[in-house]
């Protein structure tokens, strides 16, 4: 079966520090990734995703990147992180058997100070 | 993809049928209508999905007009533990869409 890991669960980074998520799958081949960021209160902000190795969609504009090194490995990073950027980052995939159906991670909640 | 318009926000008590309905006017023929549920510091979930007419499954059934315009999510009796936020999407069910979600509606169910 299939299954989504991603981590760290929580982070706190101080502002100006570089933020590193990373989120894998297993279980499936050339899956679609997603990286979501939900503020509190708020709905789902697609931010990037990927159909392939090193093929990265950005969504919006901001102070974050996406990289696909390997086909079920999808990484969200930013140099320098702001204060916007707190929030639950959630990473998904799709594809296979079960092409129609979103499967997300447990999320990461970062928190910018 | 289909623009989507839900309540902002249902409430609900427990034993209760909840129906949750979704506008997509501008939806396309190839499209597809999903559902999900998320709770609280949680991923979605994914809760179910139809092209037309009506779709059940253990969880909800989903009903679809003839003109697609629209869609209903429907809840038999619900508790406590259905309190969560359902989003639904239209998209087209081929590799590498983007998928967006909509603010939701966030359903409270009381004692």
């Amino acid at each position: 079966s299939q299954t989504i890991h991603q981590w760290p669960a929580t982070l706190v980074q101080p502002v100006g520090s570089p933020l590193s998520l990373e989120c894998t799958v297993e279980g499936t081949s050339n899956p679609n990734l997603y990286w979501y960021r939900q503020a509190a209160g708020r709905g789902l902000q697609l931010l990037f995703y990927s159909v392939g190795i090193g093929q990265i969609s950005s969504e919006v504009p901001q102070n974050l990147s996406a990289s696909r090194p390997q086909d079920r490995q999808f990484i969200l990073s930013s140099k320098k992180l702001l204060l916007s950027d707190s929030g639950f980052y959630l990473c998904a995939w799709r594809g296979g058997a079960t092409n129609e159906k979103l499967f997300f991670g447990s999320g990461t909640q970062l928190s910018v100070l | 993809l289909a623009k989507t318009t839900q309540p902002i926000s249902m409430d609900s008590y427990e034993g209760q049928e909840v129906n949750i309905t979704c506008s997509h006017n501008n939806i396309a023929t190839n499209d597809y209508i999903t559902w999900y549920q998320q709770f609280p510091s949680q991923g979605p979930r994914f809760i179910i999905q139809g092209y037309k007419t009506k779709v059940t499954n253990e969880v909800a059934s989903l009903f679809i007009p003839a003109d697609r315009k629209s869609s209903t999510l429907s809840l038999p009796r619900v508790s406590l533990s259905d309190t969560a936020v359902y989003y639904c999407l239209v998209g087209v069910l081929t590799g590498g869409f983007k998928t967006i979600f909509g603010a939701g509606t966030r359903l409270f169910v009381k004692a």
